[in-house]
Order: C-alpha cells, then sequence, then structure tokens
C-alpha cells in the first residue's frame, strides 16, 4: 500500500540544538515534496518545497534534503528555539504528476529552553 | 494581504441536521482545496478546484458530502445528514496554480452531537 510515514512519537531537544525530522514513504514517485509547519487550533503553513531533481534546499534556519532512492525527506532546523515547537508535517504528490498534495500525519517538535 | 478565510470557525450540529462550510480563498488564486483533519492526524484531501471546475472530488467520503465554486472564488463544503463520523477540522486551502505552495484557513471545526 502507498504511504507516507513521520514519526509519531514527538521530538523533543534542548534548545540551540539541531532537530531532525523524517518523512518516509513508499511506492510513490513524487514530483516534489512539501513541508508545513501547524499550531494547535491554525491551518498548516508552508515552510519549503523541494522538486525531485533537487537534493537539498535552505531557508534561514531551515533545511530540507530530498532522496528519491531512499524515499525520504529530511527537515533540519538549526539552532532551534521554544518557538519553533510545533507540528510539522510532509506534503507530496502521490500520484506522480497529479500535483495534489497528500499530507503525513506529522511530528510534534518540543525545544525546551 | 489577506489570507484564506473560513467560517463558521466552530460548528455544532445535531445527527441528521445539513451544515454549510465557506472558505474565502486568496483573490486571484486558482486552485482550491478542501481537507478533513481529524484529531492527532494529518490532512486527508476531499476535493480540488481549478477555477470553478471541479477536478478531483475522489477523496469526498461520501454522497452525503457535496462541495462547489460557481464563480471561480469562495467555495462552500456542505454535509448532509451529518453523522458523528464527520466530527473534524475541515481545511480550505488555495494556491496560484498546481505545485505551488497552499495557503490555508484556520479551518471550521465540526462537531456532530
Amino acid at each position: 500500500s502507498q504511504k507516507i510515514e513521520q514519526n509519531s512519537e514527538a521530538l523533543n531537544i534542548q534548545e540551540g540544538k539541531t532537530a531532525t525530522l523524517t518523512c518516509n514513504y513508499t511506492n510513490y514517485s513524487p514530483a516534489y515534496l512539501q513541508w508545513y509547519r501547524q499550531d494547535p487550533g491554525r491551518g498548516p503553513v508552508f515552510l519549503l518545497l523541494i522538486r525531485e531533481n533537487e537534493k537539498e534546499k535552505r531557508k534561514e534556519r531551515l533545511k530540507v534534503t530530498f532522496d528519491t532512492t531512499l524515499k525520504q525527506s529530511l527537515f533540519h532546523i538549526t539552532a532551534s528555539q521554544p518557538a519553533d515547537s510545533a507540528t510539522y508535517l510532509c506534503a507530496l504528490d502521490i500520484a506522480g504528476g497529479s500535483y495534489i498534495p497528500t499530507f503525513g500525519r506529522g511530528t510534534s517538535l518540543i525545544v525546551h529552553p | 494581504g489577506a489570507g484564506v478565510s473560513q467560517s463558521p470557525r466552530y460548528k455544532v450540529a445535531k445527527r441528521g441536521q445539513d451544515v454549510a462550510l465557506r472558505c474565502d480563498p486568496i483573490s486571484g488564486h486558482v486552485s482550491l482545496f478542501w481537507y478533513q483533519q481529524a484529531l492527532g492526524q494529518g490532512p486527508e484531501f476531499l476535493t480540488y478546484f481549478q477555477n470553478e471546475a471541479q477536478l478531483d472530488k475522489s477523496g469526498l467520503p461520501s454522497d452525503r458530502f457535496f462541495a462547489e465554486r460557481p464563480e471561480g472564488s469562495v467555495s462552500t463544503l456542505k454535509i448532509q445528514r451529518t453523522q458523528q463520523e464527520d466530527s473534524a477540522v475541515y481545511l480550505c486551502a488555495s494556491s496560484l496554480g498546481l505545485d505551488s505552495p497552499l495557503h490555508f484557513g484556520n479551518g471550521t471545526r465540526l462537531t456532530v452531537t
């Protein structure tokens, strides 16, 4: 079956450390992968998009990698802050060219001061 | 500028009632998506519009769910004869086009009693 997997357990880290979140998928050949942030009671907010022919993308303290051989994306937040605490969702187009984003269940990140 | 606006923010319906959820997308955004999000889960795709055309409704869970976007702007998601399993947050998102980032509203939390 087709799956998008994100760690369901919360990730707890100390302020200042690098947080690394994982998104694995099976049986897809997505054209792109996106990462969103969601705070309680709010809609997801777009962070980064990486295409199938890109290995890495950066934006300020954020970095995303995309390995289409491993079928995995890693999302890094460097110098993490308590304000980074939220749920992080990955999304990809599962129908190969449909461009309709399908989301994982998200991973909760908690940054302790 | 204004983001995606959804109303009502909260809706409580008795089982069997019909409900209508409204989405005002960002002006000029061609694509509009509806997602359903259960507690602790990622958003699940319901339906997609390009302008006024509903191009994909494969995610609608039953024929009690109906969506429209008659003038290619505001969209309404209607649920007839609501059931308890319909209780969820309904998220609307718009984008400039396919493979562009999604801009989400803050959702309508529907509770069916």
